[in-house]
């Protein structure tokens, strides 16, 4: 396992498709977040998980967005109905903590979605 | 509100040169902050992470300083090299047990020209 994966790795659509995107974590990592990133801007946060159960979802994920970790492993980002201002690159982090320990998120290379 | 600024916005500089990038943040509560590299297209990678506690920390040619006081932390670039053209990201984490929470900073854009 040489680290987090995403799948596609570009993505256009037009404008009122659903599209889904997949994250890869790295191997026994518990927690894996998602981020969406706007040119010339850092990172947003979206929304994490622990194992299989979602913690918290940021106010930037409007009903249009859900995402899912069945098996606390591998997760998906689906975009249904998308939106011009949807387009943007969409990032995965995933990481290892347990209690109040270091926790160090390794991002993936991400998807770029690219709403026409 | 919880924000991270860094300046310069961008910076050019010349292969060799030393640079130094700036973070502000007022971010609460404070759990740790971290300075990612971001190619271009590419995920950021995590360069230094740093505790309340912690003043400096070094990553072969990059070292990282933070004034938990202040809330103001520095990135320094020795020697730079053309791979080192990349976009820096300050992020300061806000962490409680049940949950952790990045905010990151818009970068600085460094670019080094031989």
């Amino acid at each position: 396992d040489t680290g987090v994966s995403q799948d596609p790795r570009h993505k256009i659509t037009k404008r009122g498709q659903n599209v889904t995107f997949r994250c890869d974590p790295i191997s026994e990592h518990n927690r894996l977040y998602w981020y969406r990133q706007t040119l010339g801007q850092g990172p947003e946060f979206l929304t994490y998980f622990q194992n299989e159960a979602q913690l918290e979802k940021s106010r930037l994920l409007s009903d249009r967005f859900s995402a899912e970790r069945p098996k606390g492993s591998f997760s998906t980002l689906e975009i249904q109905r998308t939106e011009q201002g949807d387009s943007a690159m969409y990032l995965c982090a995933s990481s290892f903590k347990i209690g109040q320990g270091e926790d160090t998120q390794y991002f993936g290379p991400g998807t770029r979605l690219t709403v026409l | 509100k919880n924000q991270v600024e860094q300046s310069p916005q961008s910076l050019i500089i010349l292969e060799g040169k030393n640079c130094t990038l700036q973070c502000n943040y007022t971010v609460s509560p404070f759990s740790n902050l971290r300075w990612y590299k971001q190619d271009t297209g590419r995920g950021p990678v995590s360069l230094t992470i740093m505790t309340f506690s912690e003043n400096t920390k070094s990553n072969g040619r990059y070292t990282a300083t933070l004034d938990a006081d202040t809330k103001q932390s520095s990135l320094h670039i020795t020697a730079s090299q053309l791979s080192d053209s990349a976009s820096y990201i300050c992020v300061v984490s806000q962490s409680s047990y049940n949950t952790d929470k990045l905010i990151f900073g818009t970068g600085t854009r460094l670019q080094v020209f031989p």
